[in-house]
């Protein structure tokens, strides 16, 4: 069965470094999203993406972070500049087309420190 | 606003007994309602899903859901708990009206005694 990979499993990084996590969906899906968990709270949605722009993103979505599709297959989340408060998990997850659940990836942990 | 409300944060129930998580959902339109299961340290595992249809929907692993409009509620249940079934577990609505990204309640971490 097709399914959402991510890497890496878990990445480390010291304070205003810039991370790349990176997501390759399921190859005929159209519609990508990023999500963020902190440890011990709710999965919160961060952005969605579409037709190779950003469809929506919520407000934790600020200028330091961006996403890209730059080959078509894979989709990234870029950090410019991390803060101990970026420390979560990152869940990928993308969609086929309209009434279509959404499939996700196991997930980046990522560690600011 | 869209949100999902899951009252429980802890539930704790012995080995064979039933189990009811309950969900909640704010949503003005027909709510896409799903339930995910994660281990710690995991990811989410979907175990049922409602689109449309009957209001009871079979998922993964025993458990069952049922969709109930007038109440605004989309409660899990399972008739028997085994040990491994401890775990956290998410319901989530997707907003249909755009981009059809989830809202996610907080989580009812489930205990199972032996």
């Amino acid at each position: 069965e097709p399914e959402v990979t991510q890497t890496p499993s878990h990445q480390v990084t010291q304070m205003g470094q810039e991370v790349i996590l990176r997501c390759v969906p399921i190859s005929n899906h159209l519609y990508f999203y990023w999500y963020r968990q902190i440890l011990g709270q709710k999965v919160e949605f961060l952005v969605s993406f579409y037709n190779n722009e950003i469809s929506e993103k919520s407000e934790i979505f600020d200028d330091q972070f961006s996403v890209e599709r730059p080959d078509g297959s894979n989709f990234t989340l870029k950090i410019r500049s991390t803060k101990l408060e970026d420390s979560a998990m990152y869940f990928c997850a993308s969609r086929q087309g309209m009434g279509t659940e959404q499939y996700f990836g196991p997930g980046t942990r990522l560690t600011v420190t | 606003a869209q949100s999902v409300t899951q009252p429980d944060i802890h539930i704790t129930v012995s080995e064979g007994a039933s189990l009811e998580l309950r969900c909640n959902y704010s949503y003005g339109a027909t709510p896409y309602l799903f339930w995910y299961v994660q281990s710690p340290g995991q990811g989410l595992q979907l175990l049922l899903k409602y689109f449309s249809g009957d209001t009871l929907v079979q998922g993964i692993k025993g458990f069952e859901a049922e969709f109930k409009r007038s109440q605004s509620s989309f409660n899990l249940r399972k008739p028997s708990v085994h040990w491994s079934d401890a775990a956290e577990y998410f319901c989530a609505v997707a907003i249909t009206s755009g981009t059809y990204k989830y809202i996610f309640g907080t989580g009812t971490r489930l205990k199972v005694l032996a």
